[in-house]
């Protein structure tokens, strides 16, 4: 069964303090990894696609890195504005488009 | 840009009420998809849409139907409405998706929070 668990659920940093999300999947043939970044209220906000092991993905303070188990969401230096809850999806084998969600990690920055 | 949008921000209803959540989505997308939200819970899928009158239910489909008519407006139905379905309920779409993978993407509208009282 498709699965994705993401940890730690819940992150707090001083701003500047550099850390990692990380988002563990099982899927039978991958076709792509997800992050979205939900801010309280609102939908989730499409942020990067990860194919293959190897592949990273850079927007701002952030970096997706992707292997054959896992992906991890590097934020660098971060700030106050980075807060928000970041979610991890996997889309498997078949064309229905569909997603497997985890739980998400709601990260707080502190100035 | 890709807009997704969902006709309501909130809702209250009374419990027994029927439903009706609608979506609409302006780029000719052939999946729509409706999600629960709930603490702890995360993201759970309802109900799925590949194309106009097709649906196939997602993980959690039970005391929900959906409807599409029309390729751009995919509907949740609530047909009697419980407190146990007090959520946000969250519509998305995207690309069918053969050929580039980079079509998968979804895009979510802004969610509806429900409660039933």
């Amino acid at each position: 069964e498709d699965q994705v668990t993401q940890s730690p659920e819940a992150l707090r940093l001083q701003e500047g303090e550099s850390s990692s999300l990380n988002c563990s999947y099982t899927v039978s043939g991958l076709r792509g990894l997800f992050w979205y970044r939900q801010d309280p209220g609102k939908g989730p906000e499409f942020l990067f696609t990860l194919y293959s092991a190897g592949e990273e993905k850079e927007k701002e303070r952030l970096k997706a890195t992707l292997t054959k188990k896992e992906s991890f969401l590097h934020i660098t230096a971060p700030k106050p504005e980075d807060s928000a809850t970041y979610l991890c999806a996997v889309r498997g084998s078949g064309n229905t488009g569909k997603l497997i969600f985890g739980q998400g990690t709601t990260l707080q920055v502190k100035p | 840009d890709v807009k997704v949008t969902q006709s309501s921000r909130y809702l209250v209803k009374r419990t027994g009420e029927k439903v009706f959540l609608e979506c609409v989505q302006d780029m000719d997308h052939e999946n729509m998809f409706w999600y629960r939200q709930d603490p702890g819970l995360g993201l759970r899928l309802i109900y799925f849409s590949y194309d106009v009158k097709m649906k196939e239910k997602g993980d959690i489909p039970e005391g929900y139907s959906v409807s599409r008519e029309k390729k751009e407006r995919f509907s949740l139905i609530l047909e009697s409405a419980s407190t146990n379905q007090t959520s946000m309920y969250l519509c998305a779409s995207s690309p069918r998706g053969r050929g580039s993978l980079a079509k998968n993407i979804q895009y979510f509208g802004a969610g509806t929070r429900l409660s039933v009282l």
